[in-house]
């Protein structure tokens, strides 16, 4: 079945440096993937929608300059968290489909990010 | 995409059935039901979707109204390791469906 690496699963950076987290599907192709992000004991919430070869789509109230996202192949995403503050802590997720699968998304193992 | 409800927690005893209820009253004809479930500290795994008619896979079965405004997620005999937060989501079928998740529901399997 489809597979989407994440990578790290964990990272502690310092305040005020940059953490790049990397969303990979394995054996298939997706034109879109999701980025979302979890705070402890609360849901996902969609920060942005990356598309391959264009720019990617924010959601409210998410900083485009802060959370850069790159998906510069139709294997790859990328999530670079700038300038990080400890209340940027949490965990980051990815997902993608298969493109042209009917249906079901798959998501990654999730980023454990902590800033100190 | 339609808000969904879910009851907050859930409690089964391990190896009876577990039926999730999900309220989407508001959901539109071209969107489908979608459940998925995460464990602790894992990223969200799919479970089953269905557009109207019941679906079954080896996981699970999926109930939806015939009115489509609530569904239930059935699982059939429940281990511990089904202990979960399981999201129900309503989302159109496209590539750019994006998936919205609400609070979902703790379940608890107790032995």
């Amino acid at each position: 079945g489809a597979v989407v690496s994440q990578h790290p699963s964990r990272v502690i950076c310092k305040s005020g440096t940059s953490v790049k987290i990397e969303c990979r599907s394995l054996d298939f192709q997706a034109t879109t993937m999701f980025w979302y992000r979890q705070f402890p004991k609360q849901s996902l919430m969609l920060m942005a929608t990356s598309n391959e070869g264009s720019k990617a789509t924010y959601e409210q109230g998410v900083e485009k300059d802060k959370f850069l996202i790159n998906h510069a192949s139709l294997t790859l995403s990328t999530l670079t968290v700038t300038s990080a503050h400890p209340e940027d802590s949490s965990f980051y997720i990815c997902s993608a489909r298969e493109r042209g699968r009917v249906y079901g998304y798959t998501f990654g193992s999730g980023t454990r990010l902590t800033v100190v | 995409d339609a808000k969904t409800t879910q009851p907050t927690s859930m409690d089964c005893a391990e190896g009876r059935a577990a039926n999730l209820p999900c309220n989407h009253s508001t959901i539109s004809g071209n969107e489908y039901v979608y459940w998925y479930r995460q464990i602790h500290s894992q990223g969200p795994q799919y479970i089953i979707h269905g557009l109207k008619n019941n679906e079954t896979n080896e996981m699970a079965s999926l109930i939806i109204t015939e009115d489509r405004k609530s569904s239930t997620l059935i699982l059939p005999h429940a281990t511990l390791r089904d202990t979960a937060v399981y999201y129900c989501i309503v989302r159109v079928d496209t590539n750019a469906g994006k998936s919205t998740f609400g609070d979902g529901t703790t379940l608890t399997v107790k032995p």
